[in-house]
């Protein structure tokens, strides 16, 4: 268990949706890091938060969005669903900053279907 | 644009064999980290690592700053070893870069 908590594990629905994603980081880890898994691609970085502030953004699509709140849960916000949006979506944290600072904890993943 | 090569894609092994997976990336980096991705899907960190080499149980990771190239060993490989490894570099603050991953099946 890396006591990084990703909800819900899965999830379908249809193209045009909109859909969150939830991330408890583990204690004590102020950083939040968002990844997308597809077949094709592998791991792909999305965005980054540090104590509730946007600290890296990779290519995320204007149709997500993603925020880190006080308590440091971090949700990430898929609307105007595609059908190439399916994929595993990974919430990791570390302590510090950047991932040089510290080893990075991954949840199980959030893996969506758009049907 | 750092580019993240992982050899081989896919190997296939007898239980207790001595595995090498390869990682080679064309800039230099401030940190390298090796993953591991079970069959359901979980991702572990197996090691973070920016010089010299580390040590956990049956897993060794080695890194070549000048060469650009990270090794990734398993002693005495065991089927429950079967999954994708996984290396990610960074280069200074900028966020990691992945590589495709070698699939790893450990055969009883």
């Amino acid at each position: 268990d890396s006591g990084v908590t990703q909800t819900p594990k899965h999830l379908i629905t249809a193209t045009g949706q909109r859909v969150t994603l939830r991330c408890s980081p583990r204690s004590g880890d102020l950083s939040v890091y968002w990844y997308q898994q597809s077949l094709d691609q592998g791991l792909q970085f999305l965005i980054q938060y540090y104590n509730g502030e946007e600290r890296a953004k990779g290519n995320i699509l204007e149709r997500f969005s993603a925020q880190q709140f006080p308590d440091l849960h971090s949700e990430l916000n898929l609307s105007s669903l595609e059908l190439g949006d399916s994929a595993l979506y990974f919430c990791a944290s570390s302590v510090g900053r950047t991932a040089n600072t510290g080893e990075l904890f991954f949840g199980e993943g959030s893996r969506l279907t758009v049907l | 644009k750092n580019e993240v090569e992982q050899s081989p894609q896919n190997l296939t092994a007898q239980e207790g064999e001595f595995i090498t997976i390869n990682c080679s990336y064309s800039v230099g980096i401030s940190a390298l980290h090796w993953l591991q991705q079970h069959p359901g899907g979980g991702i572990v960190s197996l090691f973070m690592l920016s010089s010299g080499k580390k040590k956990h149980g049956r897993l060794i990771a080695t890194i070549n700053i000048q060469e650009k190239h990270s090794s990734l060993h398993i002693t005495a490989s065991h089927p429950r070893d079967s999954a994708v490894y996984i290396c990610a570099v960074r280069v200074g603050n900028t966020p990691l870069v992945f590589g495709k991953g070698t699939r790893l099946s450990v055969i009883a």
